[in-house]
């Protein structure tokens, strides 16, 4: 099955960013979320639907409810800008999503 | 420290065949599977299969069915990813990744850039 997500959002400093990831039952998986800037590897930042890795900011959370997962950013700031992505596991095999080009203006 | 260390770049010809390698240490390499993920260029994650080091025992995505091949050296703490009869859309960064200390792929290889030209 195929995980949805908006190909990109634009917040300004300080606001509040929340990138969604829509996929059918998707309340029944669990999602977990990374974020890969250019020319880097990706990093996890939410695991389990809403657990952080150690070191990642409070300021990250997700959910995961119904159809949509959803990566929330408290706070936003300039070292938030990159490349969102979730992701769920469906009978012993990964799906990604697209993608979520965040841009702090 | 827990890492992931992959081989070098590699410029192929259509119809030819890759390897690449991806060498673990830190942690205990079989206790934990072992994920390949590609990225062409200026594109998403893309998630190819992975391969359980304990008993060698692989899940392939549908699409690389057939062309893919995961094997692992439990011996050197290395797992390998082939894939055969390149194509130029088989262009693209690949990363081994594994789930170490969460339930997520956490620990990612530097990534192997793949050029079929």
């Amino acid at each position: 099955s195929d995980l949805s997500q908006p190909p990109s959002l634009s917040v300004s400093p300080g606001q509040t960013a929340s990138i969604t990831c829509s996929g059918h039952k998707l309340e029944n998986k669990y999602t977990c979320w990374y974020q890969q800037k250019p020319g880097q590897t990706p990093v996890l930042v939410i695991y389990q639907n809403n657990k952080r890795p150690s070191g990642i900011p409070e300021r990250i959370s997700g959910s995961n409810s119904g159809n949509t997962a959803t990566l929330t950013i408290s706070g936003t700031q300039a070292m938030d800008e990159a490349d969102y992505y979730c992701q769920a596991w469906d009978s012993s095999t990964v799906i990604f999503g697209g993608g979520t080009k965040l841009t702090v203006l | 420290q827990v890492q992931l260390v992959q081989s070098g770049a590699e410029v192929k010809k259509p119809g030819a065949s890759v390897k690449v390698s991806c060498k673990a240490s830190g942690y205990t390499f079989t206790n934990n599977y072992m994920h390949w993920v590609r990225q062409a260029p200026g594109q998403g994650l893309e998630w190819m299969g992975r391969i359980n080091p304990h008993n060698g025992d692989t899940k392939y995505a549908q699409k690389f069915q057939g062309r893919v091949t995961m094997t692992r050296d439990t011996s050197i703490s290395t797992a390998y990813m082939e894939v055969s009869r390149l194509r130029s859309d088989d262009t693209a960064v690949y990363y081994c990744a594994s789930e170490v200390d969460y339930y997520g792929l956490d620990v990612w290889g530097q990534g192997t850039t793949v050029t079929v030209s």
